[in-house]
């Protein structure tokens, strides 16, 4: 199985800050890599595909890079309404793994 | 509009079963390969289990692989996972979600508001 690791693990940071996401696979993903936003009672919403294909209605404050095994998630001025958890997740091989999760809070 | 409605959740106890529906509507459900995700309390997003669109096509992952069952019924825009030999891990809000691909690379854009299953005595 492909692991996927996420860093860190949670962060504190301030509205209007820049916050980094990284993703690493423990093996080649090509760009099968999609990142997710996930508040709490609410489904998983897609925001990123295919490393950095924005979803539609998806704030362009969002961004995504990386090939091969390591990834990243950015989001150039967090937002109040960006507080939440982000997953990446891998669809290379099956089973579809997921990071296991940055839980983005407020400084 | 997409939506998918999962319902069948529930307090079960251990070693029981509970069958898992997704009604789906606003698309050609049987378009569409579909998937199970999972997310138990204070946990991760966990995928469990993918079909095709013709049911020719299916995964399980290993946490899962022999006690639970998934299958569609295309004439009635249904996802269903039967789940036997429940375990308290399985303690979890279960997501169906509709398969994507761009060039190939495979995402879920939509996903149902989730239903809880609570394995406990």
């Amino acid at each position: 199985d492909i692991q996927m690791t996420q860093s860190p693990s949670s962060l504190s940071a301030s509205v209007g800050d820049r916050v980094t996401i990284t993703c690493r696979a423990s093996q080649y993903i090509s760009n099968y890599l999609n990142w997710y936003q996930k508040k709490l009672g609410k489904a998983p919403k897609l925001l990123i595909h295919a490393v950095s294909s924005l979803q539609s209605g998806v704030p362009s404050r969002f961004s995504g890079s990386g090939s091969g095994t390591d990834f990243s998630l950015t989001i150039s001025s967090l937002q109040p309404e960006d507080f939440a958890t982000y997953y990446c997740q891998q669809t290379y091989s099956t089973p579809r793994t997921f990071g296991q999760g940055t839980k983005v809070e407020i400084k | 509009e997409v939506q998918l409605v999962e319902s069948g959740g529930g307090l079960v106890q251990p070693g029981g079963s509970l069958r898992l529906s997704c009604a789906a509507s606003g698309f050609t459900f049987s378009s569409y390969n579909m998937n199970w995700v999972r997310q138990a309390p204070g946990k991760g997003l966990e995928w469990i289990s993918y079909i095709s669109t013709s049911s020719s096509t299916i995964y399980y992952a290993d946490s899962v692989k022999g006690r639970f069952t998934i299958s569609r019924d295309n004439a009635k825009n249904s996802l269903f996972l039967q789940m036997n030999s429940l375990r308290d891990e399985d303690t979890a809000v279960y997501y169906c979600a509709r398969a994507h691909y761009d060039d190939y690379v495979e995402y879920f854009q939509h996903w149902g508001q989730g239903t809880l299953v609570t394995v406990s005595s």
